[in-house]
This record gives C-alpha cells, structure tokens and sequence, in this order.
C-alpha cells in the first residue's frame, strides 16, 4: 500500500526555520516526482512545490528564496526546508506524489499532512 | 498573475446532477484535474487529465473540459458526494507552477 507520513509540523515564530520530512513507503519512491501543498485554517488548497524524480525543484512565487526542496531517495524521504517564516505560512503542509516522473500531471496519493503555526 | 475560477457553492437535493466549472485561460492547453476534500480528511483525486477517472472512483463522477472551461459533473449526487471540489492545473505561460481554483462547496440535501 502506498502511504506518506508528513512529520515535522510545529509552532515556530516569525522569521525563523522549520524542516518538514515525508517518509514514503509501497513505492519506488526514486521514479516518481512529489510536492508539497498547503491549506490555511479555513481556506483552499495552496500548490507550494515539487521536484521531479531527477531533483528538478518547482516553486510558488509565494515561496520561492524562502523554501528549499529536496528528497533523499536512499531514505526514501522528501523534506521541505522552510525559512524566513511568515504568519501567511501557517498552514497544514499535505505531501503528494505525482503517477510519473515528471511533475506534469495530479497529484495521486496524498498524505494526512503536518500542522505549521507561525506566530509570536 | 494566472487564476482558476470556481463558483464558491453548489447545492443539489440527492440524485440530481451537479455541476461545478472551473474557469481559466489557459485550460485549452494545460490539463484540468480535480479533487474532492472532506471535512478534516486529506484531497482525493477523483478526475485527472480532464476526463479519466483514477481506480476506485465511483461512475457518477465526470469530467469535461471546452476552451476556457472545465466541468465536474457528479450524476445521481449523493448525500456522501458533500465536500469541497477544487480543480487543478498548470500555468500555460512558460512559468513552470501549477496552482488550485479557490474550492467549491458542494451541498447535497
């Protein structure tokens, strides 16, 4: 069974840093592109980024400089480094995989996501 | 910037047709996509590439896409269909991200 398990959500103040992970499992996690998505308390679904099964990295303006993306095949794991937090960031981070290698299409298999709170 | 427009509700009584569009210029070029979200549950795929539905999806969920329009249909709606729909595509320009309608809430009672 194909799963992803976000972790790393957290309480964190503006301006500082946070390390989201997504630990994949039932798949060969090294073939197929993934992303990240957020949705604020209350609102709709946000596209933050993605990279392709190759590393290639995407991002939202609303992110970019701000986030880093990266995956680490031999743990089978994607991360989102995030920095320079903002209130607006405050969100539940949902980490998806894409059916191919490309990020080209939907999103397929998503997980149950981590909470972020930016605030003072 | 590029937007994709959903109306913010739909309502229908059980086993009507509903109907929730998804306006974007760019939709005659790029994919429309479509997910379902339940209260407090992660999205579900429930139409890719316009009009194909992913393994496990009920028949009465359907797809069309026309110029600058894409439309989920969901026949013979259910009381267990309610939840938010958002469309997803890409941006067409050559700006490489891809990005969400604003969700449409969908009422069956």
């Amino acid at each position: 069974e194909v799963q992803l398990l976000e972790s790393g959500g957290a309480l964190v103040q503006p301006g500082g840093s946070l390390r989201l992970s997504c630990a994949a499992s039932g798949f060969t996690f090294s073939t197929y592109a993934m992303s990240w998505v957020r949705q604020a308390p209350g609102k709709g679904l946000e596209w933050v980024s993605a990279i392709s099964s190759g590393g290639k990295p995407f991002y939202a303006d609303s992110v970019k400089g701000r986030f880093t993306i990266s995956r680490d095949n031999s743990k089978n794991t994607l991360i989102l480094q995030m920095s320079s937090l903002r209130t607006e960031d405050t969100a539940i981070y949902y980490c998806a995989k894409y059916p191919d290698i490309a990020v080209d299409d939907a999103m397929d298999v998503w997980g149950q996501g981590t909470t972020v709170t930016v605030s003072s | 910037s590029y937007d994709l427009t959903q109306p913010p509700s739909v309502s229908v009584s059980p086993g009507q047709t509903a109907r929730i569009t998804c306006s974007g210029n760019a939709l005659p070029k790029k994919y429309a996509h479509w997910y379902q979200q339940k209260s407090g549950q992660a999205p579900v795929l429930v139409i890719y590439e316009d009009n194909k539905r992913p393994s496990g999806i009920p028949e009465r969920f359907s797809g069309s896409s026309s110029g600058t329009m894409a439309t989920l249909t969901i026949s013979g709606a259910r009381v267990e269909d309610e939840g938010d729909y958002y469309c997803f595509s890409a941006d067409s320009s050559g700006n490489r991200y891809w990005l969400f309608g604003g969700g449409t809430r969908l009422t069956v009672l």
